[in-house]
């Protein structure tokens, strides 16, 4: 993979249900995966930084895994709420001609249906 | 503690017109970059800094310039704007990437 990847693109989903999306990144160069969630008209804001395989991270109903030897992170929702409706980004960063250099994914814009 | 602060809000300009696209944080962090929104495509990394005086391109560096003198800020500078860079630009600054990002308000720019 040299690009990172989202899945899926967008998501409906029942005020209560669980949901979990995907974001696949290289594997190689690894240092650092941040998730953020990005609010229409507002500024994205941080969710979980993750650097070792391994990882979990949980902020509230919000948790995150991180898999570096394979490239993946999953980010769960438990329960989904009208507020978690947004657009949740990965943002893979690895070394690149000595500096640590950021891709974004394109995100999956999620809507919690009342 | 103001954070990221990114001026102007919003900017029209002709074909071929220069400005400086102006960031700034107050939170002492050494990495600064700035990212341009597209519909469908994200946050895509123009240029980015590790520390005053050392800048890189990013994934779309063509069309921009940056220079870091201080490390507060961080400006962007069109050369000669062509209507394929009308987007929202955002500007961001952290410790390093083993610490979240902070993003600026954004500057919509439309070029015609």
């Amino acid at each position: 993979i040299l690009n990172v990847e989202q899945s899926p693109q967008s998501l409906h989903v029942q005020e209560g249900d669980s949901t979990n999306f995907t974001c696949s990144f290289p594997s190689s160069n690894f240092y650092a995966l941040h998730w953020y969630r990005w609010e229409t008209a507002k500024s994205p804001e941080a969710l979980f930084v993750m650097t070792l395989n391994g990882d979990e991270k949980k902020k509230g109903r919000i948790s995150a895994t991180l898999n570096t030897k394979e490239g993946y992170s999953y980010l769960y929702i438990k329960g989904s709420q009208p507020e978690d409706s947004a657009t949740y980004l990965c943002a893979s960063w690895g070394l690149s001609g000595g500096y640590q250099k950021v891709t974004f994914g394109t995100g999956t814009k999620l809507q919690v249906i009342p | 503690n103001a954070g990221v602060t990114q001026t102007p809000k919003f900017q029209v300009l002709k074909t071929g017109q220069s400005m400086t696209l102006q960031c700034a944080q107050d939170m002492n962090h050494e990495y600064m970059s700035w990212y341009r929104q597209d519909p469908g495509m994200g946050l895509r990394l123009i240029h980015y800094s590790v520390g005053a005086g050392i800048t890189d391109q990013g994934e779309v560096p063509n069309g921009y310039n940056v220079s870091r003198s201080t490390t507060e800020d961080f400006p962007l500078r069109l050369l000669s704007a062509a209507p394929s860079q009308t987007s929202v630009y955002f500007c961001a600054s952290s410790y390093s990437a083993r610490y979240e990002q902070y993003f600026g308000p954004g500057t919509r720019l439309t070029v015609t």
